[in-house]
């Protein structure tokens, strides 16, 4: 079984400040990370996920995470954040590689970011 | 290309009532799974279903039950609903184990 760790519940920020949201896993198997975003009542949109390779994987709005083995961790981070981000960031595991079978989350992460 | 749709968006029952939520895949997907969302935490696995034969369970009691259709829209039926079932519950399709797209949820309130 796979579980999921967010250390922290919220993390404010100001604008154009970088950010770092924590992510640590556990699993007796290889696995696939995944972070998602959720923007006040709305569904789980994909933001970002490692499969294999290239332990950095990046999106398309600047986030970007890194995969690392030792530590069991999937940290999300973004240099220079926006008032836009402002959202509940999960991580998230999956078993791989047979695939993107069920996911387990972590319990969240509000990302607050103001002027 | 129609994405994940759930219905309804929002709804309100009773202790000990019934409910039965619905959620059509994007097209080409033969696979759903749901999950429930309480307030505060992280989405927890209910099940999946895979070309209507459920293909995995999490830990939920028998009272939630689902079903797949032959276009691989699903339902998810609560019976004697608690308190505590109060969530938004998710619904994610995908093609076989590639990767899932989530709608948008439904909000269910037990009163």
């Amino acid at each position: 079984a796979q579980s999921v760790t967010q250390l922290d519940s919220q993390v404010p920020v100001f604008e154009e400040a970088p950010v770092e949201l924590r992510c640590n896993y556990s699993s007796s198997v290889s696995v696939y990370l995944f972070w998602y975003v959720q923007y006040p009542n709305q569904g789980l949109q994909l933001l970002l996920k490692y499969l294999s390779g290239s332990t950095l994987v990046e999106s398309i709005n600047g986030f970007e995470a890194e995969f690392n083995k030792s530590q069991t961790s999937f940290h999300l981070r973004k240099p220079s954040v926006h008032i836009s981000d402002t959202a509940e960031y999960f991580c998230a595991v999956t078993r791989g590689p047979s695939g993107y079978s069920t996911l387990t989350f972590g319990k969240g992460t509000m990302l607050l970011v103001s002027p | 290309e129609t994405g994940v749709t759930q219905s309804p968006t929002h709804l309100i029952k009773t202790r000990g009532q019934q409910v039965t939520l619905r959620c059509s895949s994007q097209s080409g997907h033969n696979t759903v799974s749901w999950y429930q969302q309480a307030l505060g935490q992280g989405p927890q696995f209910i099940f999946q279903y895979y070309r209507e034969e459920e293909n995995g369970r999490g830990n939920f009691p028998p009272r939630f039950s689902g079903l797949q259709f032959p276009n691989y829209s699903s339902e998810l039926n609560v019976n004697a609903l608690e308190l505590d079932d109060s969530a938004l519950y998710l619904c994610a399709s995908s093609l076989g184990q590639a990767e899932a797209f989530f709608g948008q949820g439904t909000r269910l309130t037990v009163v």
